[in-house]
């Protein structure tokens, strides 16, 4: 099956910081990779959509500025959360598609998630 | 944005017995996906289901779509213990993003 690697699954930081996280697909080429973000006992809110080789796409409300993606390969996409504050503590998590056709390319694999956690 | 809505929101149950979670949807859709998500974990894909397909099974999992009333139903039969989970159906918009419901948090205790 198709297996994504997030990492690192947790991390703690202060105030101020930036916080770099990668998703990574294993065993298939993921031209788009998905970001989301989940608050607890919550659903899964679409932060960005990032695509290899050119700018990610960014959902309402979600500062491009803050929250930075690149997708510099076929296989790698990053997260990284800018001068981290409080309010950004949260799970984040990165899927992927394979992308082959018919309905099998709306399936999505996730990484692990992230726990965020800003003093 | 958010398109599906599941109910309930927690369920709890014995060991053997069967759970239903169902899911409600606003949009037209291509296909309509379940997933489960152990507490701090990424999701796993459940299953799958056109939406020109009224039912689908795999193992203890049955799935029902009606898209006349944009809804959907997640049954597990013979629950296990390591069936506690949240689970959560996703929908298609345009391009490939999966727009998630609110989830059901399923606790089954044996």
């Amino acid at each position: 099956g198709a297996v994504v690697s997030q990492h690192p699954s947790r991390v703690i930081c202060k105030s101020g910081t930036s916080v770099k996280i990668e998703c990574r697909s294993l065993d298939f080429q993921a031209t788009t990779m998905f970001w989301y973000r989940q608050f607890p006992k919550q659903s899964l809110m679409l932060m960005a959509t990032s695509n290899e080789g050119s700018k990610a796409t960014y959902e309402q409300g979600v500062e491009k500025d803050k929250f930075l993606i690149n997708h510099a390969s076929l296989t790698l996409s990053t997260l990284t959360v800018t001068s981290a504050h409080p309010e950004d503590s949260s799970f984040y998590i990165c899927s992927a598609g394979r992308g082959v056709g018919g309905p099998a390319k709306n399936i999505q694999y996730f990484g692990a998630g992230t726990r965020l956690s800003v003093l | 944005s958010q398109q599906g809505e599941e109910d309930p929101q927690a369920l709890s149950i014995q060991e053997g017995e069967n759970a239903t979670m169902n899911c409600s949807y606003k949009t037209s859709i291509n296909n309509l996906q379940w997933y489960r998500q152990n507490s701090g974990r990424g999701l796993v894909h459940l299953i799958l289901i056109r939406s020109n397909e009224r039912e689908k099974h795999s193992g203890r999992l049955r799935v029902t779509l009606d898209t006349s009333k944009k809804s959907s139903s997640l049954l597990i039969t013979a629950s296990r213990a390591a069936d506690t989970a949240s689970y959560f159906c996703a929908t298609d918009q345009a391009g490939t993003a999966l727009i998630f419901g609110k989830g059901t948090t399923l606790s089954v205790s044996s």
